[in-house]
């Protein structure tokens, strides 16, 4: 079966470093997106890895390793706008992206 | 400005009714997608289109039906709505039916009593 795995809910202070993990299960693997979505809004793309390593975007990072279904974004310089949820989607064998549930990121001053 | 328009932005009807989402973009991508998300739910697929003319169910088809004519254009349509299709509908669309990035719309929020 097909499976994402990833917190609830996290809490950081403004200006700190914060790592939202996935773990994932698919049917085949084409990749990994991370989205941002603000709330009431739609998500937007932050990143999308298909080798092993990291990916530095900025403040934003994304790492994967797909031997171990395993993908995390790190957030630094935490600012109040980065208060959103986190979607975690791999892609399965026939591209469509399964989607976790979504980190649901609090930044407190 | 180039995207994705949906119309209606909120809507509320009765159950039995039909009704029809519109989704539009401006960005000539060939893929397009209806996605529904629901509290604690990761979004799920309905329907999607890889290129004008054809279509195909996702995760949650059932009770739902789209057509693609052309291009721009990508209706969702609920035949004879039910409460358990309250939700927010998400139309998106990418430049390809790879592993491409998608570009949302801003949702339309759907309310059966």
């Amino acid at each position: 079966g097909q499976n994402i795995d990833q917190p609830t809910e996290m809490t950081a202070t403004e200006g700190a470093i914060v790592q939202i993990n996935c773990t994932y299960q698919t049917s085949g693997f084409n990749g990994l997106f991370w989205y941002q979505q603000h709330a009431g809004e739609a998500p937007t793309f932050l990143s999308y890895n298909v080798l092993d390593g990291l990916e530095e975007k900025g403040r934003f990072s994304s790492f994967l390793s797909r031997s171990k279904g395993y993908s995390y974004l790190l957030l630094k310089e935490l600012q109040m706008k980065d208060s959103a949820s986190y979607l975690c989607a791999p892609t399965d064998s026939n591209y469509q992206l399964i989607w976790g549930a979504g980190t649901k990121l609090i930044i407190k001053p | 400005i180039a995207g994705i328009t949906q119309a209606p932005t909120s809507q509320i009807l009765a159950a039995g009714r039909r009704m029809t989402l519109r989704c539009t973009q401006d960005m000539r991508h060939n893929a397009m997608y209806w996605y529904r998300q629901d509290l604690g739910l990761g979004l799920r697929l309905i329907h999607y289109s890889n290129t004008a003319g054809t279509t195909g169910k996702g995760e949650v088809p059932d009770g739902y039906s789209v057509s693609r004519a052309n291009t721009d254009d990508f209706p969702l349509t609920l035949a004879s709505a039910v409460p358990s299709q309250t939700s927010v509908y998400f139309c998106a669309s990418s430049d390809g039916a790879g592993a491409n990035v998608l570009t949302f719309g801003a949702g339309s929020r759907l309310t059966v009593l």
